[in-house]
C-alpha cells in the first residue's frame, strides 16, 4: 500500500525558512524512475508544482521559486525534504507531497494529505 | 511556462447530466495531460493520465479526450460523488502546471 506524509510545523514567521519532510512507504526511493514531488495550493486557490526529485537524484524545480527551494531525499529513511528560504505570507498554503507515476512521467498517481503552513508573525 | 486554461470556473448541474470540463493549453503538449478530481480537505485524486487513460479504480463514467491544446474531460452521468474541483494538469515540458480548476456544484 502507498502512502505519503508530510510533517512540518504548522506556523512559520516571514523570513524564515520553511522545512517539510514527507515520508513515503509502500515503494522505495532507490526504485528506477522513481520520484516525488512537492505541491502546494494557497486556500481556495489552485494547484502549484514547486518541485521534484527522482531516484537517480534528477531534480527540477519551479522557475518563479527556484531560488528559494530545495529539495533533496534520504533513501535510508524513504524521506523526500523540501525547503523554502525567505517565507512570506503569501506561502500560506496546503503543501502536499505527491509520487510521480511509477514509469518516471510526471503526472501524480498517490498523494500525501497535506499539510497546512501558515505564514504569520 | 505552459499556461492551462479551464472552463467553465464554475457551474451548476445535476445527478444524472453528462457534463463536459473543458482544458486548454496556451501551447500543444502532444497528449501529456492529466485530470484530477479535488473534494474540500482533501488530496486531489488521480483521474486520467495521457489525456484519456482512465486510471486504476475510476468509473468508467469519467473519460477524457484532445490532443494538442485543447482537451475535455465527460463525466457520462453525475453521481452525488462527483460534486468537487477537478483540475488539468500539463506534463509535457517543465515547469510542470495546472489549470486554475473548475468546481461542479448541484444544482
Amino acid at each position: 500500500q502507498v502512502t505519503l506524509k508530510e510533517s512540518g510545523p504548522v506556523l512559520v514567521k516571514p523570513t524564515e525558512t520553511l522545512t517539510l519532510t514527507c515520508t513515503v512507504s509502500g515503494f522505495s526511493l532507490s526504485n528506477a524512475r522513481m520520484g516525488v514531488s512537492w505541491i502546494r495550493q494557497p486556500p481556495g486557490k489552485a494547484l502549484e508544482w514547486l518541485a521534484h526529485i527522482f531516484s537517480n537524484d534528477e531534480k527540477s524545480y519551479s522557475t518563479s521559486l527556484k531560488s528559494r527551494l530545495t529539495i533533496s531525499k534520504d533513501t535510508s529513511k524513504s524521506q523526500v525534504v523540501l525547503t523554502m528560504t525567505n517565507m512570506d505570507p503569501v506561502d500560506t498554503a496546503t503543501y502536499y507531497c505527491a509520487r510521480i507515476a511509477i514509469t518516471g512521467t510526471p503526472y501524480f498517481d498517490y498523494w500525501g494529505q497535506g499539510t497546512l503552513v501558515t505564514v504569520s508573525s | 511556462a505552459i499556461r492551462m486554461t479551464q472552463s467553465p470556473s464554475s457551474f451548476s448541474a445535476s445527478t444524472g447530466d453528462r457534463v463536459t470540463i473543458t482544458c486548454r493549453a496556451s501551447q500543444g503538449i502532444s497528449s501529456y495531460l492529466a485530470w484530477y478530481q479535488q473534494k474540500p480537505g482533501k488530496a486531489p485524486k488521480l483521474l486520467i493520465y495521457a489525456a484519456s487513460t482512465l486510471q486504476s479504480g475510476v468509473p468508467s463514467r469519467f473519460s477524457g479526450s484532445g490532443s494538442g491544446t485543447d482537451f475535455t474531460l465527460t463525466i457520462s452521468c453525475l453521481q452525488s460523488e462527483d460534486f468537487a474541483t477537478y483540475y488539468c494538469q500539463q506534463y509535457y515540458s517543465y515547469p510542470i502546471t495546472f489549470g486554475q480548476g473548475t468546481r461542479l456544484e448541484i444544482k
